[in-house]
């Protein structure tokens, strides 16, 4: 089982819907949570992280985490074209020894439809 | 905006060629970091340094060294460059959070 795990998609969603984004992760020690956008041949820039159970907003962006479930999900509201991109979701474990960089899901393409 | 700045951005080299991929930050972060990512698949930290002097591996094992000479400092050098390194190589840097940001990247094309 991979550490985090996200369905590559591609997920289409119509201009002006809900897309809605999921990741699992295996590692019930992890602490932090972020969404990454990555347009293709760029570099990973930060959309949101969130540490708590429950929902984070901001803008048109929530994010939602459910420790239990271990399982953590991005909704973007009233979607653009300008958010196809693929979305990468990262896991920071609990520090004490090792490294504590982010550990990345493969990503979800997702594909806003006009 | 993060000031994270990577060069070269392009590079196509022979094999058994040396090479060293500049990454350079101006916010002062401890800590630096080098992932490794193939088109369309996932991130992979390579290497990671918490301060001056401290350099250590990550989860994926890389033939690539590092240095940590300077806070703002870190590059990452293939001393014989094999087709099986062609990629792109990530930059990022973080203080004490754990917001990590990213540079624009150096794609490497070994020939």
């Amino acid at each position: 089982q991979k550490e985090v795990e996200q369905n590559s998609g591609p997920l289409s969603v119509p201009e002006g819907a809900i897309a809605s984004l999921n990741c699992t992760y295996s590692d019930r020690g992890s602490q932090s949570f972020f969404w990454y956008r990555q347009y293709s041949g760029k570099s990973p820039e930060l959309i949101m992280f969130i540490y708590s159970n429950g929902d984070k907003e901001d803008g048109r962006f929530t994010a939602q985490l459910n420790k239990a479930s271990q399982y953590v999900s991005l909704l973007i509201r009233d979607s653009q074209p300008s958010d196809s991109a693929t979305y990468l979701c990262a896991v920071k474990k609990n520090s004490g020894g090792g490294a504590d960089g982010l550990t990345f899901g493969k990503g979800t393409h997702l594909i806003i439809q006009p | 905006e993060a000031d994270i700045y990577q060069t070269p951005r392009y590079l196509v080299i022979g094999t058994g060629k040396k090479i060293t991929l500049e990454c350079s930050q101006t916010m002062g972060h401890d800590k630096m970091y080098w992932y490794q990512q193939d088109p369309g698949m996932e991130l992979h930290l390579i290497h990671y340094s918490y301060g001056v002097n401290s350099t250590e591996k990550g989860d994926l094992s890389s033939e690539s060294t590092v240095s940590r000479i300077r806070t703002e400092h870190f590059p990452l050098t293939l001393e014989s460059a094999r087709p099986s390194h062609t990629s792109q190589y990530l930059c990022a840097s973080t203080w004490a959070g754990d917001t990590i940001y990213f540079g624009e990247g150096s794609w490497l094309t070994v020939v």
